[in-house]
C-alpha cells in the first residue's frame, strides 16, 4: 500500500501567521488517467473530517481561500496563509489514487 | 445539499456483531466511491473499506473476512456489517462519499 508521511507532526503557530504542512507518498499518486487524487482534510475534536483540498490544489466548496494546496508526483504541501482560531485541529493528507486509500499520520495545528 | 446520516453502532461484546448504516441524500451511493473510515481513540484516520461506483470492494487487512460493505440503491444507503468484533475495532466510524462528504460518525465500542 502507498504510505503517506506528513511533517511536521505538530505545528505551533501564532494567530495571523502562515502555516505549512508537507506530505510525501512512498510512490507516485498519479492515476493511470493522469489525475492525482491527493486530498487534504481537517479534523476537529468531536467533528467528522472536512475536505479542504482535492486533486492536489482544488479548493472544496465553502473552504476559505487562505487554504491552498500544491505539489506533484510524491511531494505535496498544504498552506494556510494566515492562521485563524477556527483552524486549530489535525490535518491529514490522503491518497485516493490506489486501493487502499491511505492517510498521513496527521499534523496538529495549534495556536 | 448533500447529507450522509449514519445509524447503528453502540456497545457490543467481543465476538459480537453490529451493522452500520449511512443514508445519503443529494448524493447517489451507486455512482460514486463510498468508504468507511474509522478513528480509534487517540489515533489517526484509517480506511477500513471502500466500494467503488462499479461495486468493487476493498477491505483493510485488519477487517478482511469479518466486515462486509454493501449498498442498497433503492434506499440510497451504504452499510457496514461487522462480525467477530474485537476490542481493537473500538473507534468512531465515519462513512464518506468520494472523501468529499462525511457522515456525522457513530461510535463502536467492543468491550466485555
Amino acid at each position: 500500500e502507498i504510505v503517506m508521511t506528513q511533517t511536521p507532526i505538530s505545528s505551533p503557530v501564532a494567530l495571523g501567521q502562515p502555516a505549512s504542512i508537507s506530505c510525501r507518498s512512498s510512490e507516485s499518486v498519479v492515476h493511470s488517467n493522469g489525475k492525482t487524487y491527493l486530498s487534504w482534510l481537517q479534523k476537529r475534536p468531536g467533528q467528522p473530517p472536512r475536505l479542504l483540498i482535492y486533486k492536489v490544489s482544488e479548493r472544496f466548496s465553502g473552504v476559505p481561500d487562505r487554504f491552498s494546496g500544491s505539489g506533484a508526483g510524491t511531494d505535496f504541501t498544504l498552506k494556510i496563509s494566515r492562521v485563524e482560531t477556527e483552524d486549530v485541529g489535525v490535518y491529514y493528507c490522503m491518497q485516493g489514487t490506489e486501493f487502499p486509500w491511505t492517510f498521513g499520520q496527521g499534523t496538529k495545528v495549534e495556536i | 445539499e448533500v447529507q450522509l446520516v449514519q445509524s447503528g453502532g453502540g456497545l457490543v461484546q467481543p465476538g459480537g456483531s453490529l451493522r452500520l448504516s449511512c443514508a445519503a441524500s443529494g448524493f447517489t451511493v451507486d455512482n460514486n466511491p463510498m468508504s468507511w473510515v474509522r478513528q480509534a481513540p487517540g489515533k489517526g484516520l484509517e480506511c477500513v473499506s471502500v466500494m467503488s461506483g462499479s461495486g468493487i470492494t476493498y477491505y483493510a487487512n485488519s477487517v478482511r473476512g469479518r466486515f462486509t460493505i454493501s449498498r442498497d440503491t433503492s434506499k440510497n444507503t451504504l452499510y457496514l456489517q461487522m462480525d467477530s468484533l474485537e476490542p481493537a475495532d473500538t473507534a468512531m466510524y465515519y462513512c464518506s462519499g468520494l472523501a468529499n462528504y462525511w457522515g456525522q460518525g457513530t461510535l463502536v465500542t467492543v468491550s466485555s
